[in-house]
Order: C-alpha cells, then sequence, then structure tokens
C-alpha cells in the first residue's frame, strides 16, 4: 500500500542554519504530496503542497520539489528561525474517490538561538 | 484559526466507558475526516465523510463510529473505551473530496482514559 517515510527527529538546529527534512514515497499511481506543520498545542496546518512530478511547493521560506524519479519530497529551509520549531509531517493523499491522506511519522524540528 | 472546530478540548473517561466527540467543519466545506494521532501509531486515518454519506475507512476500530449531520457538523463515537485509546483525536475537513484540495486541521481532542 501507499506509504510515507520521514527521517527520524528531532533535529536540532542553531539560528540561520540550512534546514533539510527527508521524506520518501511509495504510491502507486501520481499521488499529491504535501507538508503539514504542528505548533505545540495546536492542529495541524497546511505548509506547502505539489501536486505532480516536478512541481515545487513553497511557502514561508520553506520549498519542496516533487521528484518521481526518486519517489522524494525534501522539505528545505535556507535559514531557520526560533519559530520554525514544531513537528514537520510529509504526507500524500492517495486520490482516486477520496481525499485521505497518509502521513509520515512527522519530525520534531528544534530551533535554538 | 483554521476554522475547524473541535469540542471538547480535553476529556478524561475510565475504562468501558462512552464518549462523543464532535467536529464542526470550515465554512462551505462538505468533507470531514477523524484522525488519531498517539506516539506509538503517529496519525492514523480512521474515517472519511462527504456531504453526509461515508467515503473512506481507514483503521478504524468496529467500537468506534462516526457520522456527518446534515449541517455538516461531524460525531466520533467511541465506545468500550480501552487505555489504548488515549489518543489526540483530529477532525479536518476539505471543501471536495479531490486528492489535492488541502485539510484543514481542528485543534484536536485529547482523550485520556484511565
Amino acid at each position: 500500500g501507499n506509504s510515507v517515510t520521514q527521517m527520524e527527529g528531532p533535529v536540532t538546529l542553531s539560528e540561520e542554519a540550512f534546514l533539510t527534512i527527508n521524506c520518501t514515497y511509495t504510491a502507486t499511481g501520481y499521488p499529491s504530496l504535501f507538508w503539514y506543520v504542528q505548533y505545540p498545542g495546536e492542529g495541524l496546518q497546511l505548509l506547502l503542497k505539489a501536486t505532480k512530478a516536478d512541481d515545487k511547493g513553497s511557502n514561508k521560506g520553506f520549498e519542496a520539489t516533487y521528484r518521481k524519479e526518486t519517489t522524494s519530497f525534501h522539505l528545505e529551509k535556507g535559514s531557520v528561525q526560533v519559530s520554525d520549531s514544531a513537528v514537520y509531517f510529509c504526507a500524500l493523499s492517495d486520490g482516486g474517490a477520496t481525499n485521505k491522506l497518509i502521513f509520515g511519522t512527522g519530525t520534531l524540528l528544534a530551533v535554538q538561538p | 484559526d483554521s476554522g475547524v472546530t473541535q469540542t471538547p478540548k480535553h476529556l478524561i473517561t475510565a475504562t468501558g466507558q462512552r464518549v462523543t466527540l464532535r467536529c464542526s467543519p470550515r465554512s462551505g466545506d462538505l468533507s470531514v475526516y477523524w484522525y488519531q494521532q498517539s506516539l506509538d501509531q503517529g496519525l492514523q486515518f480512521l474515517i472519511q465523510y462527504y456531504n453526509g454519506e461515508e467515503r473512506a475507512k481507514g483503521n478504524i476500530l468496529e467500537r468506534f463510529s462516526a457520522q456527518q449531520f446534515p449541517d455538516l457538523h461531524s460525531e466520533l463515537n467511541l465506545s468500550s473505551l480501552e487505555l489504548g485509546d488515549s489518543a489526540l483525536y483530529f477532525c479536518a475537513s476539505s471543501v471536495t473530496r479531490e486528492s489535492n484540495s488541502p485539510l484543514h486541521f481542528g485543534n484536536g481532542t485529547r482523550l485520556t482514559v484511565t
């Protein structure tokens, strides 16, 4: 079945460091790919998405490119801030007649001043 | 604020009991989803409704049931509760059921079974 694999956390970085969180997927067909972010005590918020191969999703300085050849959707940011500290989830939508999202396990990012 | 409202925020109950979690979707959203988040299982999809009809079922136990009402709010019923049911339960909504329609999540209901 469809699945998402994320790099294990926690990831601890200093402010202004470069961030990469790896995400790979297994899916039949052409799923849409998403990154969601969860701040403490809150629900998940959509960070960015890509719906087809080679699409780049971007938002708030974060970027991810849909790579069909490597089945990856790695999240990157050039310079992280303390306010970026949160749990990041990679997800795919398995399409068809539903919009069910399959999530990775989440990666905790802690940014230190 | 996502526009999705979940009540209650916290629920503490005993094993064997039954509880009902409530979700009001964002205005205009027809599709509602329920997810369970726990430390050992991560985020697990439970069930999806679209305009009152069940559309997809995930890892939902037979002790659990859900429905979506004509006003589009949804309820998740959990019965014969066990300690392992302790988790954060999220509701999400989207405009359509199409695969690139983003989900908007509520802040969740934290269920503790003692």
